[in-house]
């Protein structure tokens, strides 16, 4: 039973554009999401996260929207780089159990 | 800079040994976990600990058991490899508290023969 799901196991963004990642979550009790990039052979980097109690979060290129309603979340990469292609996990936990949940993954290729 | 190491990168092993995989972290951290990452399943929880000597089991438990004797160091052990175990195994380890976000090492594969 998978309750943190990221739909599309691949996505292709021209280099520049914006990159958007989608994850859904089916356990209303997941207050605190995370990101992960993950390139080949290495261990993933946290790279975003958000509480529950906010819709959206910046930092930098990366911004991550909550929609708690829809239980989903997604990650927008603007202007997106070379540098960007690698696995993206989403992960969510519940406040106190200090265990994530993750998604699937989804490989992001940014083409020149 | 949090630093969480692993023994191995690569590993190969035939079918029925035991094998041993070492993780170390070096920030003082509580909690240290164990994942297994799949093509198309993601990360799965195996065993984490919250403190030496502590240990809970994951999602996918079965056929591996873990040792934390102390606070630095979390061994996963799998007692007798099958080739369903051939994976990535990721170590992670947190501070505890309110900070959710965990710290990788860069895996081990592990292939079973």
């Amino acid at each position: 039973d998978q309750q943190v799901k990221q739909n599309s196991p691949s996505l292709s963004v021209q280099e520049g554009r914006i990159s958007i990642l989608n994850c859904d979550y089916t356990n209303s009790m997941f207050d605190y999401f995370l990101w992960y990039k993950k390139y080949p052979a290495e261990g993933p980097t946290f790279l975003i996260s958000i509480s529950s109690i906010k819709d959206k979060n910046e930092d930098g290129r990366f911004t991550v929207f909550l929609n708690k309603s829809a239980k989903h979340l997604s990650l927008h990469i603007v202007p997106s780089q070379p540098g960007d292609s690698a696995v993206y996990f989403c992960a969510a936990d519940i406040q106190g159990a200090q265990k994530l949940v993750f998604g699937q993954g989804t490989r992001l290729t940014i083409n020149p | 800079d949090v630093k969480v190491t692993q023994s191995s990168r690569y590993l190969v092993k035939r079918t029925g040994e035991k094998v041993f995989l070492e993780c170390v972290q070096d920030m003082d951290h509580e909690n240290m976990f164990w994942y297994r990452q799949d093509p198309g399943l993601g990360l799965r929880l195996i065993y984490f600990s919250y403190d030496v000597k502590m240990k809970e089991k994951g999602d996918i438990p079965e056929g591996y058991s873990v040792s934390r004797e102390k606070k630095e160091r979390f061994s996963l052990i799998l007692e007798s490899a099958s080739t369903n175990q051939t994976s990535m195994y990721l170590c992670a380890s947190t501070p505890g508290g309110l900070n959710y976000e965990q710290y990788f090492g860069p895996g081990t594969r592990l292939t079973v023969t």
